[in-house]
């Protein structure tokens, strides 16, 4: 069974550019949640997709946006980067939105923003 | 806005010492989970606890769950350098557009010592 995966593995880009980062889910799990861990703290919640619809957001502006496709991976795209975009972006997959479920999350992506 | 607040931030102790790391919250949680992350790695899930009181043990880990299902502590007994890493408490939203939504702690680093 192969775990969740995301690519690229670290990316450097500059203010005012855009990013996309990708994300393949754990076989089986057609929900992807999407967070942003910033140097030193905990990760924070930016939004889950489920079946390809949006289903919950955190507080972030609406440059952060994402897609879900049929085969359940996911990508998150960050227009106008900013520098305190800098962070470790996590993507974790569960089998369902179910509450009660764990979620896996994959290594991550860090992006520094110059 | 629903806030964990987690301490210590550091912890630093010597092979064979005990230790807590503590993680309050004003909210009620569903859930809640705690996770341990090395670096260059996503979280990785240690335990869930659901019902208000409940302890569950992993081997040298405590886990508590207060009865408000507020609060929740992580007791690790005689640490050996094999614990070193990042301690996350985290909430499980189970209501509103953000269900299944993860609020975490601002985490422990944990240092033992050989």
């Amino acid at each position: 069974e192969t775990g969740v995966t995301q690519s690229p593995t670290h990316l450097i880009k500059t203010r005012g550019q855009q990013v996309t980062l990708r994300c393949s889910s754990q076989s089986g799990h057609n929900t992807v949640s999407w967070y942003q861990q910033a140097l030193g703290q905990g990760p924070q919640f930016i939004f889950q997709y489920y079946r390809e619809e949006e289903n919950g957001r955190g507080n972030f502006p609406p440059r952060f946006s994402g897609l879900q496709f049929p085969n359940y991976s996911s990508e998150l795209n960050v227009n106008a980067l900013e520098l305190d975009d800098s962070a470790l972006y996590l993507c974790a997959s569960r089998p369902n939105p179910g509450v009660y479920n764990e979620q896996f999350f994959g290594p991550g992506t860090r992006l520094t923003v110059l | 806005t629903q806030l964990l607040e987690q301490s210590p931030q550091f912890l630093s102790i010597q092979e064979g010492e005990n230790l807590t790391v503590y993680c309050n919250s004003s909210s009620v949680f569903s859930s809640l989970q705690w996770y341990r992350q090395e670096p260059g790695e996503g979280p990785v899930l240690l335990v869930t606890v659901v019902t208000g009181g409940e302890v569950k043990k992993l081997k040298r880990l405590t886990f508590q769950f207060g009865d408000a299902r507020k609060d929740s502590s992580l007791h690790i007994t005689a640490a050996q350098p094999g614990d070193t890493g990042l301690y996350l408490c985290a909430g499980v939203n189970a209501g509103g557009t953000s269900y299944g939504k993860l609020t975490f702690g601002q985490g422990t680093i944990l240092t033992v010592h050989p």
